[in-house]
């Protein structure tokens, strides 16, 4: 158990819907990740936030937003969902904001588009 | 940039050795290794830092060579429960642009 708290674990949704995945980052980290993981695309890094505020941005799509609140807490919001949008989205997190932190993975939101 | 990583799939004989390499055209910064195993999460294995910095498991070696933006991954003594796909993920830079980016990942397949 890496301590980083995802929920929900699993969710089907229909086409054209909004949904919201969490994240509870470990105890005592700050930075919180998100990453998209499909069949053929490996793990994508979407964004990432340190301490409330947005520190580097990857290939997220206009329809998805982040946002971490000062609980440190985070969520992923994806709108007019798409099939394609179907993945595992993972939340990571780690101490300090910079690549030479260990960065913990939750186990993931599996989420189906149909 | 994706970084690439070789080879994309091993099968071991439990006990038998592997090297998984990890090769970038970017200079790093750091490179990230984690183990995967289906439909659960990535498991930090170890990270190597620029300027030779290390952080990992007793029993994972890794090597990181900052002049070829290249990182090997050594398991020894395979056992049943390395089996999963290995991936590396590279970091250009300590500041506040840089991201982790992940290979493709390694299969890596240990049999009795």
């Amino acid at each position: 158990d890496s301590g980083v708290t995802q929920t929900p674990k699993h969710l089907i949704t229909a086409t054209g819907q909004r949904v919201t995945l969490r994240c509870s980052p470990r105890s005592g980290d700050l930075s919180v990740y998100w990453y998209q993981q499909s069949l053929d695309q490996g793990l994508q890094f979407l964004i990432q936030y340190y301490n409330g505020e947005e520190r580097a941005k990857g290939n997220i799509l206009e329809r998805f937003s982040a946002q971490q609140f000062p609980d440190l807490h985070s969520e992923l919001n994806l709108s007019s969902l798409e099939l394609g949008d179907s993945a595992l989205y993972f939340c990571a997190s780690s101490v300090g904001w910079d690549l030479g932190n260990t960065i913990y993975f939750g186990e993931g939101s599996w989420l189906t588009v149909v | 940039q994706q970084p690439v990583q070789s080879p994309q799939a091993v099968i071991l004989r439990e006990g038998e050795d592997a090297v998984i390499n990890c090769s970038s055209s970017k200079a790093l910064y750091s490179v990230h290794w984690y183990r995967q195993k289906h439909g659960e999460a990535p498991v930090f294995l170890m990270i190597l830092l620029k300027g030779g910095e290390q952080k990992g498991h007793e029993k994972i070696s890794a090597s990181f060579n900052e002049k070829k933006q290249q990182s090997s991954l050594y398991l020894t003594a395979s056992q049943l429960s390395y089996s999963g796909t290995y991936f590396c993920g590279t970091g250009s830079g300590a500041g506040t642009a840089s991201k982790l980016t992940f290979g493709t990942g390694t299969r890596l397949q240990v049999t009795l």
